[in-house]
């Protein structure tokens, strides 16, 4: 199967900061990428869904000033959690599909502590 | 919404056979998938489903009613390390926009 590469694994940063996780597919283009949030012995939420070139389209309840998603080429897709808090600490999940997969690849997920 | 349904825990013996159910929302519906989850990593991918009937892949298979807006993933021959969190999840048309169940939590015990 195809390689998603999601980095950091794991972050801790201090309440108020900024962090920026990255998704990059390895050997194929990511024509679209979704970011899922999944909070301790919960299900993945859908936070958004990016395609190359345009802005992510936000799901409901999720600020899109506070999680900013950049897709700027067909092998990266960022997003960054501003000012983060406590709260916000969770496991954040990439997945990325092209036009030929009907699966989307997941990378190995980003656990974020904000103290 | 999409509301995808799916059982919270499920316990079984090893060597044993369970079945997995999940329902969800028929509108605008584009493919069933199932993943396993173990706790702490990213999930990984088990089936993909779009039209209906029973696709089967070594001890695991799913099936697909589409008129019925239900799934199940059926796991044969049960083994301790198939102890796992199993997440049903409904693609939908309009951005391949991909909804995930709550996950079913399933204890393999001997």
């Amino acid at each position: 199967g195809a390689v998603v590469s999601q980095h950091p694994s794991w972050v801790i940063c201090k309440s108020g900061t900024s962090v920026k996780i990255e998704c990059r597919s390895l050997d194929f283009q990511a024509t679209t990428m979704f970011w899922y949030r999944q909070f301790p012995k919960q299900s993945l939420m859908l936070m958004a869904t990016s395609n190359e070139g345009s802005k992510a389209t936000y799901e409901q309840g999720v600020e899109k000033d506070k999680f900013l998603i950049n897709h700027a080429s067909l092998t990266l897709s960022t997003l960054t959690v501003t000012s983060a808090h406590p709260e916000d600490s969770s496991f954040y999940i990439c997945s990325a599909r092209d036009i030929r997969n009907t699966e989307a690849f997941f990378g190995q997920g980003t656990r974020l502590t904000v103290v | 919404g999409q509301n995808i349904d799916q059982p919270t825990e499920m316990t079984a013996t090893e060597g044993a056979i369970v079945q997995i159910n999940c329902t969800y929302q028929t509108s605008g519906f584009n493919g069933l998938f199932w993943y396993q989850q173990h706790a702490g990593e990213a999930p990984t991918f088990l089936s993909y489903n779009v039209l209906d009937g029973l696709e089967e892949k070594g001890r695991f298979s799913s099936f697909l009613s589409r008129s019925k807006g239900y799934s199940y993933l059926l796991l044969k021959e049960l083994q301790m390390k198939d102890s796992a969190s199993y997440l049903c999840a409904a693609r939908y048309t309009g951005g391949f926009k991909t909804i995930f169940g709550a996950g079913t939590r399933l204890f393999v015990k001997a």
